[in-house]
């Protein structure tokens, strides 16, 4: 699976849109990317994840670079609840889950 | 929330002892998965299963064993813990395999004295 490299932290105004960056610039053209979060102590969330085209859900949108080497998750109006280590992973849609590699993710803190 | 549980949820023990995690679930999924996770990291395989008594090693085996005799537990072994398996340990489940689909548990906590 292909290395990601994310900011270590970041911070964001309550209500505002957060954007997170993942490099992956040595991703193939069979591995997703995926975002999950953590929020303090508790076990990883999956949030979203895509191929090649923009994705949307309730939770966020995932923008993906036209050469797939880098991406953004924005959550669009952020709060105070979405404090959270935010993890990038990039892995073959034929590869079993259990062999994500989770990295150590950028941790957003929102503040009011 | 996808039913996870884990127990116990904290455990202090003894360096050489034998400690045992048990992951349990309501879900009848067929994959489940052990990570540890140390202070300001990520996560870490340490051994994942694929159905009863099917199991495979993840890239931080070495002094966990595991076992699976029915889909709906899976148990994590420290055969001799040590001062260096003080972690935080997490379960997951996914019924597909597929890195979208995999629910964690609420995590032990994990103490070797």
């Amino acid at each position: 699976d292909a290395k990601t490299t994310q900011p270590t932290s970041m911070d964001c105004a309550e209500g505002r849109a957060a954007n997170l960056p993942c490099n992956h610039s040595t991703i193939s053209g069979n591995e997703y990317v995926y975002w999950y979060r953590q929020i303090h102590s508790q076990g990883p969330q999956y949030i979203i994840h895509g191929l090649k085209n923009n994705e949307t859900n309730e939770m966020a949108s995932l923008i993906i670079t036209e050469d797939r080497k880098s991406s953004t998750l924005i959550l669009p109006h952020a709060t105070l609840r979405d404090t959270a280590v935010y993890y990038c992973i990039a892995q073959d849609v034929n590869t079993n889950a259990g062999k994500s590699t989770f990295g150590d993710g950028t941790t957003l803190t929102v503040k009011p | 929330d996808a039913g996870i549980t884990q127990s116990p949820r904290h455990k202090v023990t003894e360096t050489g002892t034998p400690v045992t995690l048990r992951c349990h679930q309501t879900e009848n999924h067929r994959y489940m998965y052990w990570y540890r996770q140390d202070p300001g990291h990520g996560l870490r395989l340490i051994h994942y299963s694929y159905g009863v008594k099917d199991t495979d090693k993840g890239e931080v085996s070495d002094g966990y064993s595991v076992s699976r005799s029915k889909t709906e537990d899976f148990l994590l072994t420290l055969e001799s813990a040590t001062s260096s398996q003080t972690s935080v340990y997490f379960c997951a489940i996914s019924e597909s395999g597929l890195a979208y689909e995999q629910y964690f548990g609420p995590g032990t906590r994990l103490t070797v004295t």
